[in-house]
């Protein structure tokens, strides 16, 4: 099965700089990477997603790359700010399975500091 | 549009003890998923259902959890008895149906369970 490995665990940076949090993934047939953001006493929300077919995706500033053939896809946060302080998961799923076959990293908790 | 509803949101009990968790999907979700999130871990898939009928329940211990989803609307999940090693956040989430949809996954904000 599956299995996805996420560093770093944590990560702390200065307001207003960049955060990137990256990911492995074994199995070759996987083809959506989504990103979710766990909030303190929240779920997690899903905030950027990629499938197979794109290299980059970009939604304001935060970005996702993927890299087929090294079977890695990181997430990168510009210019943070407090309100991105939270719990970083990456997952994978190989493709006709939903969400059955989502497997999740262990998560990267992400403190910016004023 | 409304969220995943769960409840309650904390349990504390001693081990040995049963305990019930609920949950209600967003409207119009056919698929609703119960998760375990271990203190510092990622969430890990216990049980999905498809309406009213179980699609994988692999990785729910069966001797002492067990899930329903009757009118294949809101779902309970159920402990009994507990142990230590179950002190854990319980996930509720739930999806659209559709291609390209149904990987995406709306979460609650869990029930968080301590056995002591």
């Amino acid at each position: 099965g599956e299995n996805v490995e996420q560093h770093p665990s944590t990560l702390s940076v200065q307001e207003g700089d960049s955060a990137v949090i990256k990911c492995t993934y074994s199995d070759s047939a996987s083809n959506y990477f989504p990103w979710y953001k766990q909030e303190l006493g929240k779920g997690p929300q899903l905030i950027i997603d990629i499938r197979s077919n794109v290299g980059e995706k970009k939604d304001q500033r935060i970005a996702v790359t993927l890299n087929k053939t090294a079977k890695h896809f990181s997430l990168h946060i510009t210019e943070t700010q407090p309100e991105d302080s939270a719990v970083y998961f990456c997952a994978a799923t190989p493709p006709g399975w939903g969400a059955q076959k989502l497997v999740f990293g262990q998560g990267t908790r992400l403190t910016i500091n004023p | 549009e409304a969220g995943v509803a769960q409840s309650p949101r904390y349990k504390i009990i001693e081990k040995r003890q049963s305990v019930a968790f609920w949950c209600n999907p967003i409207s119009g979700h056919a698929t609703l998923y119960w998760y375990q999130q271990i203190l510092g871990q990622g969430p890990k898939l216990l049980i999905q259902f498809q309406n009213n009928g179980v699609v994988d329940d692999s990785q729910l211990p069966k001797d002492r959890f067990s899930a329903e989803r009757l009118k294949g609307v809101d779902s309970t999940l159920k402990i009994q008895p507990a142990k230590l090693e179950d002190s854990a956040v319980y996930l509720c989430a739930s999806s659209h149906e559709g291609t390209g949809r149904n990987e995406k996954l709306f979460f609650g904000s869990g029930t968080q369970l301590s056995v002591l």
